[in-house]
């Protein structure tokens, strides 16, 4: 069946960068993109962007230009993504997500805790 | 950006009450329109896909229609375990954007 791992809980410093990993399973990684997906303690989903599995084309979310990178690695079926200057409010469970269009089966997030 | 409005952003219902979420687009995303459910300290779950189509293993009470700007998830015979956030998302155009949710409390 179709598996995403995500990697463990990150506590980072105000400034920091984060690198998330996404290990994929059980079908062809590089016939979906993934769809990162966030969401604040108590809040709802935020889009962050998607990165084509195949080809590495991406479409990040215009507050994240600049901050965030996605990438993946095919030789691993791994996807990452990295954000930058990490402030208080990036804190939230990060999430990837396999994109047909529709986000048919997500990861285990991780928890990404920003604090001085 | 398409800016996705449900309503409502709570309901408290009782169990085998039927229930209806709306999802209203700010422009026509035809039925690029799909709903998720997550319960608390989960992943969410898709639901329903491009607007009414079925997911394996969800179970039939969970139903999805509209077309266009307007598009209801609904909820036949509620059950305990129904207990749980509703978001719709759209796929139509990039950014995705999600809407709001739907928090809903079996009595």
């Amino acid at each position: 069946q179709v598996q995403l791992v995500q990697s463990g809980a990150e506590v980072k410093k105000p400034g920091a960068s984060v690198k998330v990993s996404c290990k994929a399973s059980g079908y062809t990684f590089t016939s979906y993109g993934i769809s990162w997906v966030r969401q604040a303690p108590g809040q709802g989903l935020e889009w962050m962007g998607w990165i084509s599995a195949y080809n590495g084309n991406t479409n990040y979310a215009q507050k994240l230009q600049g901050r965030v990178t996605m990438t993946t690695d095919t030789s691993t079926s791994t996807a990452y993504m990295e954000l930058r200057s990490l402030r208080s409010d990036d804190t939230a469970v990060y999430y990837c997500a396999r994109d047909y269009g529709d986000l048919r089966d997500w990861g285990q997030g991780t928890l990404v805790t920003v604090s001085s | 950006e398409i800016v996705l409005t449900q309503s409502p952003d709570f309901q408290s219902v009782t169990p085998k009450e039927k229930v209806t979420i709306t999802c209203r687009a700010s422009q026509s995303i035809g039925s690029s329109l799909h709903w998720y459910q997550q319960k608390p300290d989960q992943s969410p779950k898709l639901l329903i896909k491009y607007a009414s189509q079925s997911i394996s293993g969800v179970p039939s009470r969970f139903s999805g229609s509209g077309s266009g700007t307007d598009f209801t998830l609904t909820i036949n015979s509620l059950e305990a375990e129904d207990a749980a956030a509703y978001y719709c998302h759209q796929s139509s155009s990039y950014p995705y954007t999600f809407g709001q949710g739907t928090k809903l409390e079996i009595k």
